[in-house]
Protein backbone atom coordinates (compact mmCIF):
# COMPACT_ATOMS: atom_id res chain seq x y z
CA UNK A 1 0.00 0.00 0.00
CA UNK A 2 1.52 3.73 -0.96
CA UNK A 3 0.11 6.11 1.50
CA UNK A 4 -1.18 9.40 -0.36
CA UNK A 5 -1.04 12.51 1.55
CA UNK A 6 -2.93 15.63 -0.05
CA UNK A 7 -2.46 19.31 0.98
CA UNK A 8 -3.96 21.20 2.19
CA UNK A 9 -6.52 19.52 4.41
CA UNK A 10 -8.60 23.27 3.28
CA UNK A 11 -8.46 25.31 0.51
CA UNK A 12 -10.18 28.19 0.71
CA UNK A 13 -11.06 30.91 -2.42
CA UNK A 14 -12.74 32.96 -4.26
CA UNK A 15 -14.53 32.17 -7.47
CA UNK A 16 -12.22 33.24 -10.36
CA UNK A 17 -9.52 32.48 -8.08
CA UNK A 18 -6.31 29.74 -9.42
CA UNK A 19 -6.80 26.33 -7.35
CA UNK A 20 -3.75 24.36 -6.74
CA UNK A 21 -4.14 20.87 -4.81
CA UNK A 22 -1.15 18.83 -3.65
CA UNK A 23 -0.70 14.89 -3.67
CA UNK A 24 2.12 13.18 -2.40
CA UNK A 25 2.88 9.35 -2.76
CA UNK A 26 4.88 7.90 0.32
CA UNK A 27 7.00 5.47 -3.00
CA UNK A 28 6.84 6.35 -6.67
CA UNK A 29 3.48 5.54 -8.41
CA UNK A 30 4.71 6.77 -11.85
CA UNK A 31 1.76 8.28 -13.56
CA UNK A 32 -0.63 5.49 -12.04
CA UNK A 33 -2.69 8.28 -10.08
CA UNK A 34 -6.67 9.44 -10.35
CA UNK A 35 -8.29 12.77 -9.13
CA UNK A 36 -12.14 12.25 -8.37
CA UNK A 37 -14.35 15.49 -7.26
CA UNK A 38 -16.97 15.02 -4.40
CA UNK A 39 -19.63 17.67 -3.79
CA UNK A 40 -22.13 17.35 -0.69
CA UNK A 41 -24.27 14.42 -0.80
CA UNK A 42 -23.13 13.20 -4.31
CA UNK A 43 -21.06 10.67 -5.24
CA UNK A 44 -17.12 11.10 -6.34
CA UNK A 45 -16.72 11.82 -10.31
CA UNK A 46 -13.81 10.60 -12.04
CA UNK A 47 -11.58 14.01 -13.21
CA UNK A 48 -8.48 13.07 -14.21
CA UNK A 49 -6.64 10.09 -15.01
CA UNK A 50 -3.10 8.94 -15.73
CA UNK A 51 -2.06 11.94 -13.87
CA UNK A 52 -2.94 14.53 -16.90
CA UNK A 53 -5.50 12.81 -18.75
CA UNK A 54 -9.01 14.72 -18.36
CA UNK A 55 -12.02 12.10 -18.20
CA UNK A 56 -14.69 12.83 -20.66
CA UNK A 57 -16.79 15.74 -20.15
CA UNK A 58 -14.34 17.34 -17.41
CA UNK A 59 -14.09 21.11 -18.08
CA UNK A 60 -11.06 22.26 -19.75
CA UNK A 61 -9.93 24.72 -16.47
CA UNK A 62 -9.08 21.31 -14.21
CA UNK A 63 -5.73 19.57 -15.45
CA UNK A 64 -3.43 17.18 -13.56
CA UNK A 65 0.19 17.19 -13.63
CA UNK A 66 3.17 15.61 -11.96
CA UNK A 67 4.66 11.71 -11.80
CA UNK A 68 6.36 10.08 -9.63
CA UNK A 69 5.71 10.81 -5.93
CA UNK A 70 4.38 14.46 -6.86
CA UNK A 71 1.05 15.59 -7.98
CA UNK A 72 -0.91 18.43 -8.49
CA UNK A 73 -4.69 19.10 -9.82
CA UNK A 74 -5.29 22.76 -10.94
CA UNK A 75 -8.08 24.40 -11.34
CA UNK A 76 -7.39 27.76 -13.77
CA UNK A 77 -10.74 29.49 -12.83
CA UNK A 78 -13.08 28.16 -9.75
CA UNK A 79 -16.34 27.98 -10.81
CA UNK A 80 -19.29 27.73 -7.69
CA UNK A 81 -20.07 24.27 -8.86
CA UNK A 82 -16.39 23.36 -8.22
CA UNK A 83 -16.66 24.16 -4.37
CA UNK A 84 -16.52 20.16 -3.43
CA UNK A 85 -13.71 17.69 -1.72
CA UNK A 86 -10.97 16.47 -4.29
CA UNK A 87 -9.56 13.34 -3.51
CA UNK A 88 -6.15 11.65 -5.44
CA UNK A 89 -6.10 7.91 -5.63
CA UNK A 90 -3.30 5.31 -6.50
CA UNK A 91 -4.82 3.36 -9.39
CA UNK A 92 -6.88 0.53 -8.03
CA UNK A 93 -5.86 1.05 -4.34
CA UNK A 94 -5.56 3.51 -1.76
CA UNK A 95 -7.34 7.00 -1.75
CA UNK A 96 -5.64 10.12 -0.15
CA UNK A 97 -7.72 12.02 2.73
CA UNK A 98 -8.92 14.84 0.37
CA UNK A 99 -8.88 18.28 -0.10
CA UNK A 100 -11.61 20.37 0.79
CA UNK A 101 -11.92 23.64 -1.60
CA UNK A 102 -14.30 26.12 0.15
CA UNK A 103 -15.40 29.76 -0.58
CA UNK A 104 -13.64 32.22 0.90
CA UNK B 1 -24.22 3.98 -20.60
CA UNK B 2 -23.34 1.95 -17.34
CA UNK B 3 -25.32 1.83 -14.26
CA UNK B 4 -24.83 0.48 -11.41
CA UNK B 5 -27.78 -0.56 -8.04
CA UNK B 6 -26.38 -1.82 -4.86
CA UNK B 7 -28.98 -3.75 -2.74
CA UNK B 8 -28.58 -4.91 1.00
CA UNK B 9 -29.54 -4.47 4.59
CA UNK B 10 -29.01 -0.95 6.21
CA UNK B 11 -28.35 -2.92 9.55
CA UNK B 12 -25.88 -5.31 10.48
CA UNK B 13 -25.08 -6.71 14.12
CA UNK B 14 -21.76 -6.57 15.41
CA UNK B 15 -20.04 -9.78 15.05
CA UNK B 16 -22.07 -11.08 11.83
CA UNK B 17 -21.67 -9.93 8.05
CA UNK B 18 -22.45 -7.55 5.60
CA UNK B 19 -23.58 -9.04 2.45
CA UNK B 20 -24.12 -6.38 -0.42
CA UNK B 21 -25.26 -6.83 -4.54
CA UNK B 22 -24.75 -4.74 -7.38
CA UNK B 23 -26.73 -5.19 -10.26
CA UNK B 24 -25.92 -4.02 -13.00
CA UNK B 25 -27.41 -2.52 -16.28
CA UNK B 26 -26.80 -1.15 -19.57
CA UNK B 27 -24.00 -3.48 -20.39
CA UNK B 28 -22.65 -7.50 -19.72
CA UNK B 29 -20.66 -8.39 -16.99
CA UNK B 30 -19.54 -11.13 -18.92
CA UNK B 31 -18.77 -9.37 -22.04
CA UNK B 32 -16.87 -6.48 -20.39
CA UNK B 33 -13.60 -5.51 -19.74
CA UNK B 34 -13.94 -3.47 -16.58
CA UNK B 35 -13.44 -5.12 -13.30
CA UNK B 36 -16.30 -5.27 -10.53
CA UNK B 37 -15.62 -3.97 -7.76
CA UNK B 38 -16.26 -2.14 -3.89
CA UNK B 39 -15.16 0.94 -2.12
CA UNK B 40 -16.57 2.30 1.32
CA UNK B 41 -16.51 5.58 2.57
CA UNK B 42 -17.17 5.86 6.28
CA UNK B 43 -19.06 9.16 7.66
CA UNK B 44 -17.16 11.84 6.63
CA UNK B 45 -13.99 10.29 5.55
CA UNK B 46 -12.81 9.77 2.47
CA UNK B 47 -13.11 6.45 0.02
CA UNK B 48 -11.36 3.42 0.88
CA UNK B 49 -11.42 0.59 -1.77
CA UNK B 50 -12.01 -2.95 -0.62
CA UNK B 51 -12.03 -5.46 -3.24
CA UNK B 52 -12.08 -5.73 -7.69
CA UNK B 53 -12.62 -8.82 -9.45
CA UNK B 54 -12.29 -9.74 -13.25
CA UNK B 55 -15.33 -12.23 -14.27
CA UNK B 56 -12.63 -14.43 -15.28
CA UNK B 57 -12.06 -14.85 -11.83
CA UNK B 58 -8.94 -12.19 -11.02
CA UNK B 59 -9.30 -11.04 -8.04
CA UNK B 60 -7.42 -7.70 -6.60
CA UNK B 61 -8.24 -6.85 -2.42
CA UNK B 62 -7.19 -4.60 -0.16
CA UNK B 63 -4.34 -6.00 2.62
CA UNK B 64 -6.36 -4.67 5.54
CA UNK B 65 -9.52 -5.97 4.57
CA UNK B 66 -8.55 -9.34 2.69
CA UNK B 67 -8.89 -11.64 5.62
CA UNK B 68 -12.17 -10.63 6.15
CA UNK B 69 -14.00 -9.89 2.47
CA UNK B 70 -15.26 -12.05 -0.07
CA UNK B 71 -16.25 -11.27 -3.72
CA UNK B 72 -17.94 -12.90 -6.10
CA UNK B 73 -19.55 -12.31 -9.80
CA UNK B 74 -22.87 -13.94 -11.19
CA UNK B 75 -22.64 -13.56 -14.64
CA UNK B 76 -26.39 -15.06 -15.48
CA UNK B 77 -28.01 -12.34 -13.53
CA UNK B 78 -25.58 -9.88 -14.33
CA UNK B 79 -24.90 -9.04 -10.47
CA UNK B 80 -21.62 -9.11 -8.52
CA UNK B 81 -21.76 -9.72 -4.58
CA UNK B 82 -19.46 -8.36 -1.33
CA UNK B 83 -19.24 -10.39 1.75
CA UNK B 84 -17.93 -8.87 4.64
CA UNK B 85 -17.13 -10.98 7.92
CA UNK B 86 -16.79 -10.17 11.55
CA UNK B 87 -17.95 -6.32 11.25
CA UNK B 88 -17.39 -3.99 13.84
CA UNK B 89 -18.86 -0.41 14.34
CA UNK B 90 -15.37 0.36 12.29
CA UNK B 91 -17.47 -0.96 9.53
CA UNK B 92 -20.11 1.55 9.39
CA UNK B 93 -20.08 3.43 6.05
CA UNK B 94 -21.35 4.43 2.52
CA UNK B 95 -20.61 1.10 0.12
CA UNK B 96 -20.60 1.45 -3.39
CA UNK B 97 -19.81 -0.70 -6.52
CA UNK B 98 -17.99 0.11 -9.17
CA UNK B 99 -16.24 -0.12 -12.21
CA UNK B 100 -12.58 0.10 -12.70
CA UNK B 101 -10.90 -0.03 -15.82
CA UNK B 102 -8.16 -2.73 -15.95
CA UNK B 103 -7.37 -2.19 -12.32
CA UNK B 104 -6.88 1.64 -12.44
CA UNK B 105 -9.33 4.53 -12.34
CA UNK B 106 -12.97 4.25 -11.49
CA UNK B 107 -15.22 5.25 -14.30
CA UNK B 108 -18.50 4.24 -12.58
CA UNK B 109 -19.99 4.48 -9.34
CA UNK B 110 -23.50 3.32 -8.22
CA UNK B 111 -25.30 5.54 -5.84
CA UNK B 112 -24.05 3.93 -2.52
CA UNK B 113 -25.96 2.29 0.18
CA UNK B 114 -25.65 3.39 3.95
CA UNK B 115 -24.92 0.22 6.19
CA UNK B 116 -24.64 0.62 9.63
CA UNK B 117 -23.67 -2.02 12.47
CA UNK B 118 -25.25 -1.98 15.60
CA UNK B 119 -26.62 -3.82 18.14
Amino acid sequence: EVVLTQSPDTLSLSPGERATLSCRAAQSVGSNLAWYQQRPGQTPRLLIYGASSRATGVPDRFSGGGSGTDFTLTISRVEPEDFAVYYCQEYGSMFGQGTRLEIK
Amino acid sequence: QLQLQESGPGLVKPSETLSLTCTVSGGSISRSTYYWGWIRQPPGKGPEWIVSMYHSGDIHYNPSLESRVTESIDTSKNQFSLKLTSVTAADTATYYCVTIVAGTRVDYWGQGVLVTVSS
